[in-house]
């Protein structure tokens, strides 16, 4: 079966400062991983995703995400936060064979302060 | 490009009543998945349609079903509606493809009264 456990439900970060939203997960076959990014009383927009074609994933607004295999870790990362970047993130993995359902973390609620 | 439309954006019931809920995918995707986003419990894994047909089920109970029509759009049935049925209901569309992404609409905020 696959999960997807975030670490830390709250991260907070000083305006200007690294961005580092910890994912692991555990899946028996390749994964397929995604962030995704709730802004309040709205749907989820996809921030990057990774299928196999390289470890490290660039995304939009400045996010990018590194595989690793060894340590089953997709950790979100931006080098410098923007007021605007407050908001829920997910991680998400899914599975192989056009089976597309994504499982989701609990989320991590980004707090950026002045 | 339309993105994944959700309708309608807020919708308050009765205990007891049914709710329907609607979502047209992006144009061209085929598969229609259904969240639950309720307070405290995270997105929840609810149908997945695909062609015209359920694929696939979370852990919910029988009255929450839906349907998927020619169109490849949507609906989300709920009856017998409870309190703790309160949530943010995500509909998401994606291609056929391994890997293809759920891109996913603004959702429908069910309050249950």
């Amino acid at each position: 079966a696959q999960s997807v456990t975030q670490l830390g439900s709250h991260v907070s970060v000083s305006e200007g400062a690294l961005v580092l939203l910890r994912c692991n997960y555990s899946s028996s076959v390749p994964p397929y991983l995604f962030w995704y990014v709730q802004y309040p009383n709205q749907g989820l927009q996809l921030l990057l995703k990774y299928t196999s074609a390289a470890t490290l994933v660039k995304g939009i607004n400045g996010f990018e995400a590194e595989f690793k295999k060894s340590e089953t870790s997709f950790h979100l990362t931006k080098p410098s936060a923007h007021m605007s970047d407050a908001a829920e993130y997910f991680c998400a993995v899914s599975g192989s064979g056009g089976y597309n359902k994504l499982i989701f973390g609990a989320g991590t609620r980004l707090a950026v302060h002045p | 490009e339309a993105g994944v439309t959700q309708s309608p954006t807020h919708l308050i019931k009765t205990r007891g009543q049914q709710a329907t809920l609607r979502c047209s995918p992006i144009s061209g995707h085929t598969s229609v998945y259904w969240y639950q986003q309720a307070l405290g419990l995270g997105l929840q894994f609810l149908l997945w349609y695909d062609e015209g047909e359920e694929r696939n089920r979370g852990n919910f109970p029988p009255r929450f079903s839906g349907r998927q029509f020619p169109n490849y759009s949507s609906e989300l049935n709920v009856n017998a509606l409870e309190l703790e049925d309160s949530a943010l209901y995500l509909c998401a569309s994606s291609a056929g493809q391994s890997g293809s992404p759920l891109h996913f609409g603004n959702g429908t905020r069910l309050t249950v009264t």
